[in-house]
C-alpha cells in the first residue's frame, strides 16, 4: 500500500524544547517537501529536496532543519529557535521536477 | 515573487448547483498549475493538474482551465454534491519545482 506516512498526528512542545516530525515515503519519489498551514490560509514551503544528501530552503526555513539521509525519509526538526511554531505541518513528495504533489495527512504541533 | 489569490474566500451553494472558483497569480513563468482539495484537519488531495502548455484538464465532473497570459484559473464543479465541501487550493509551479499556494477556497454544498 504505497503513499506518505507522517508521525505523529499530534505533537506538543515545551519551550525551549526542539521537536521531530517523521514523514516517510515508499512511492520511489525523487523529490520530498516540508510545507507549513496555518489556519485560513495557505501553505507556505519550509524545505524541500529534490535528491538524497542535498536539500533547499523555502520561503520560511528560520528556526526549522532537516535531512535527507534516505530517499523514503525527509525528517522535520522544529528548533526552539522557532517562536511561533503551533502550525499544521505536511509533507509532500514528488516524482520530480513538473510532477504532482503527494501529500501526508499532516502533523499538528502545539506549543504547551 | 510569485503571489497567488483564491476568489472567493468562501462559498455556499445549493446541491446540483454548477459552481466556479477563480485563482490569479502574478508571474506567468509557470511550469504547471495544480487544483488541490483538503478536508478538514487533513492532507492534501490533488484533483487536476495542467501543464502551462494546456488550456484545460478535465476529471469527472471537475474542469480546470488555464489562461497563462491573464494569470489566470478556474476550477468549474458541476452539479454539486455534500460531498464536494472542503477547501479547494490553487497552486503554481515555478522553478525547482516549488508550489506557491492560494489560501483556499471553503466551499459548503448543503443538501
Amino acid at each position: 500500500d504505497g503513499g506518505i506516512t507522517q508521525s505523529p498526528k499530534y505533537l506538543f512542545r515545551k519551550e525551549g524544547q526542539n521537536v521531530t516530525l517523521s514523514c516517510e515515503q515508499n512511492l520511489n519519489h525523487d523529490a520530498m517537501y516540508w510545507y507549513r498551514q496555518d489556519p485560513g490560509q495557505g501553505l507556505r514551503l519550509i524545505y524541500y529536496s529534490q535528491i538524497v544528501n542535498d536539500f533547499q530552503k523555502g520561503d520560511i526555513a528560520e528556526g526549522y532543519s532537516v535531512s535527507r539521509e534516505k530517499k523514503e525519509s525527509f525528517p522535520l526538526t522544529v528548533t526552539s529557535a522557532q517562536k511561533n511554531p503551533t502550525a499544521f505541518y505536511l509533507c509532500a513528495s514528488s516524482r520530480g521536477v513538473e510532477n504532482i504533489q503527494y501529500f501526508g495527512a499532516g502533523t499538528r504541533l502545539s506549543v504547551l | 515573487k510569485q503571489e497567488v489569490t483564491q476568489i472567493p474566500a468562501a462559498l455556499s451553494v445549493p446541491e446540483g448547483e454548477n459552481l466556479v472558483l477563480n485563482c490569479s497569480f502574478t508571474d506567468s513563468a509557470i511550469y504547471n498549475l495544480q487544483w488541490f482539495r483538503q478536508d478538514p484537519g487533513k492532507g492534501l488531495t490533488s484533483l487536476l493538474l495542467i501543464q502551462s502548455s494546456q488550456r484545460e484538464q478535465t476529471s469527472g465532473r471537475l474542469n480546470a482551465s488555464l489562461d497563462k497570459s491573464s494569470g489566470r484559473s478556474t476550477l468549474y464543479i458541476a452539479a454539486s454534491q455534500p460531498g464536494d465541501s472542503a477547501t479547494y487550493l490553487c497552486a503554481v509551479e515555478t522553478s525547482g519545482s516549488r508550489l506557491t499556494f492560494g489560501e483556499g477556497t471553503q466551499l459548503t454544498v448543503n443538501p
